[in-house]
């Protein structure tokens, strides 16, 4: 069974950081990409980061990017974002999917939330 | 890159069927999609990925209910049958070169 498990969240004041990882189990998580997508307050869902496996590379929504670094360990299967130069806007639920098709994602975390507040 | 158009609301009596449509723009029609459904105070799920033949992977567990198809620059997810759980947000998900897109979401209400 494919399971995803975000930890890491929490509240930080503004121009602060913070690192989320993703726990990955029940599946070969070296050969997938993934990516983190958030959900703010009564908000849609918004991608954030990804980071592909064939080729490797990592990608930026254009609000974070020089702030947020996506990384990946796969001899822990652990997926992280850390999260630099946090923002009030950045406040949200942090989602880890995965990504069989380098393009749609199948499977979902339950959410780290992060809130952003002085 | 794709910008995905979904109606912000929709609704439907119990027992009865349901379209949801999300239509890619321009120049993209014959991406596809995935379709993620987020029950109230939950994570989201995957339900398929739909495309352009209609043709369709489900997830997990996803009940028959749910289907899809496809007419030009529309993705349509079809619910049959509806049931009180089904009343949820539903995002329709695409890519585009090194960007991954959401539509803005349909909040379905079943009556």
């Amino acid at each position: 069974e494919v399971q995803l498990l975000e930890s890491g969240g929490g509240l930080v004041q503004p121009g602060g950081s913070l690192r989320l990882s993703c726990a990955a189990s029940g599946f070969t998580f070296s050969v997938y990409a993934m990516s983190w997508v958030r959900q703010a307050p009564g908000k849609a869902l918004e991608w954030v980061s990804a980071f592909t496996a064939n080729p490797v590379n990592q990608y930026y929504t254009d609000s974070v990017k020089g702030r947020f670094t996506i990384s990946r360990d796969n001899s822990k299967s652990t997926l992280y974002l850390q999260m630099d130069s946090l923002r009030a806007d950045d406040t949200a639920i942090y989602y880890c999917v995965r990504d069989p098709w380098g393009a749609h994602f199948d499977h979902w975390g339950q959410g780290t939330p992060v809130t952003v507040s002085s | 890159q794709p910008v995905l158009t979904q109606s912000p609301s929709a609704s439907a009596s119990l027992g009865a069927s349901v379209k949801l449509t999300c239509t890619l723009s321009s120049g993209h029609s014959t991406f596809a999609i995935a379709w993620h459904q987020q029950q109230p105070e939950r994570g989201p799920r995957f339900l398929m990925k739909l495309n352009s033949d209609g043709s369709h992977v489900k997830g997990d567990g996803i009940p028959d209910r749910f289907s899809g198809s496809s007419s030009g620059a529309e993705r349509i997810l079809t619910i049959s049958s509806l049931q009180s759980e089904d009343e949820a947000a539903y995002y329709c998900q695409t890519w585009g070169t090194g960007i991954w897109v959401f539509g803005g979401g349909t909040k379905l209400t079943v009556l």
